[in-house]
């Protein structure tokens, strides 16, 4: 079945810094979804992509539709400590289901 | 988009023992789908509980293990049959945002069982 890419596992950075992350896949998606999840809590949708090529932005997130449909970037600028969770990545072909990426720890020092 | 609240948030269960999950959505909705997430891992998606229909089980999971229930459009429940160890994991409902983000989906908090 289709699989989702998803890196790096975790990330441990400093507060301010920037922050970059992504999926790829060896199936051409046709929707792009970017969750974050914080604990004890389910995934919050933060930006949807629909095109590819498409630059989304969201407050200091920025995310990507990559060009050739089977990969997409997640950036976060100048983190928080309200960055910290677990981020997904999850892709849909046509009416299939969605297909959710392993997933990328945030740990954040302050 | 939709509000989801499940029932329990967090439970500690006897092995062998069966658990029922509840989910409400504030709107009513078609389809909502039932996730399993393993310590530490990613989403995996159970089933699709359609209205007025048997759900729709995904590979590896079956009815005897985790009937589901969809009495109405903004209703679901989920049940773990016969829990061992291996069933300890967040169970979370879904339901799609409908119209042109059909395919983008609401999570709710999550049912967080611990099986002994």
């Amino acid at each position: 079945g289709q699989q989702l890419n998803q890196s790096p596992q975790s990330m441990f950075i400093q507060e301010g810094e920037d922050v970059s992350m992504n999926c790829t896949s060896s199936s051409i998606f046709n929707t792009w979804l970017w969750y974050k999840q914080d604990p004890g809590e389910g995934p919050v949708l933060l930006i949807a992509l629909y095109k590819a090529g498409e630059l989304t932005s969201n407050g200091r997130l920025t995310a990507q539709f990559g060009i050739t449909r089977k990969d997409s970037f997640l950036n976060i600028s100048a983190s928080i400590p309200s960055d910290v969770g677990i981020y997904f990545c999850a892709g849909q072909q046509g009416a299939q289901k969605l297909v959710f990426g392993q997933g990328t720890r945030l740990t954040i020092n302050p | 988009s939709a509000v989801i609240s499940q029932k329990p948030s967090r439970d500690i269960c006897q092995r062998g023992t069966s658990l029922t999950i509840q989910c409400q959505v504030d709107s009513q909705v078609t389809m909502m789908f039932w996730y399993r997430q393993q310590p530490g891992q990613s989403l995996t998606l159970i089933a699709t509980a359609n209205q007025g229909s048997e759900a729709t089980y995904e590979s590896g999971f079956v009815i005897d293990k985790f009937p589901i229930s969809r009495p109405n459009l903004t209703f679901s429940t989920l049940t773990v049959s016969n829990m061992s160890p291996e069933d300890s994991s967040i169970y979370l409902c879904s339901v799609g945002q409908g119209g042109a983000g059909a395919n983008v989906l609401t999570f709710g908090a999550g049912s967080r069982l611990t099986v002994l």
